[in-house]
């Protein structure tokens, strides 16, 4: 199975700093990666698809990039909606993998 | 609007079953890939299975295989998932997600005794 790594695990931000989350895969999986926003209570909610394709409505604030093992998911300018934990996620072979979550809390 | 519903957790006894439903509306159930992914209380995400459009090939995370079956009726816009031989580590909330671009609110298992 292929291990999908984030970090950190949690992170302290303010309003309007930007913020960098990392997955790394064990293995190569291309572009085959996909980015969640949960908040709790709540189900996920896809952000980016393809490692940096912004899904339908997602804010531009939101950009991804990344290629074979190491993978970033960026926020330009946290919000107070943006306080929540994100995943990523492969989706190159199965079983499908997840990261661990990294909650992105305020500071 | 896509949709998706979830149905049928509930409080089951360890080795028991249960069939969660999910009633998909909004786009084209037919012609999309369906997940089925759960989360353990205060944990991560863990995929669990999916299911071709046709429903002709299916794909499982090894820890329930042999144990859950998914499924689908295009007819009806469903998605299922058997869930046999319950263990309390199969406790989770269970998400009904269309390829997992979208997802429903989820249905509770909890496995007891």
């Amino acid at each position: 199975d292929i291990q999908m790594t984030q970090s950190p695990s949690s992170l302290s931000a303010s309003v309007g700093d930007r913020v960098t989350i990392t997955c790394r895969a064990s293995q190569d999986i291309s572009d085959f990666i996909s980015w969640f926003q949960q908040k709790p209570g709540k189900a996920p909610k896809s952000l980016i698809y393809g490692a940096s394709n912004l899904q339908s409505g997602v804010p531009s604030k939101f950009s991804g990039s990344g290629f074979g093992t190491d993978f970033t998911l960026t926020i330009s300018s946290l919000q107070p909606e943006d306080f929540a934990t994100y995943y990523c996620q492969q989706y190159k072979s199965y079983p499908r993998t997840f990261g661990q979550g990294t909650k992105v809390e305020i500071k | 609007e896509v949709q998706l519903v979830e149905s049928g957790g509930g409080l089951v006894q360890p080795g028991g079953s249960l069939r969660l439903s999910c009633a998909a509306s909004g786009f084209a159930f037919h012609n999309t890939w369906m997940d089925w992914v759960r989360q353990t209380p205060g944990k991560g995400l863990e995929w669990v299975a999916n299911i071709k459009k046709d429903g002709s090939e299916m794909y499982y995370v090894d820890s329930v295989k042999g144990r859950f079956t998914i499924s689908r009726d295009n007819a009806k816009n469903s998605l299922f998932l058997q869930l046999n031989s319950l263990r309390a580590e199969d406790t989770a909330v269970y998400y009904c997600s269309a390829s997992l671009n979208q997802w429903g609110q989820g249905t509770v298992v909890t496995i007891s005794s």
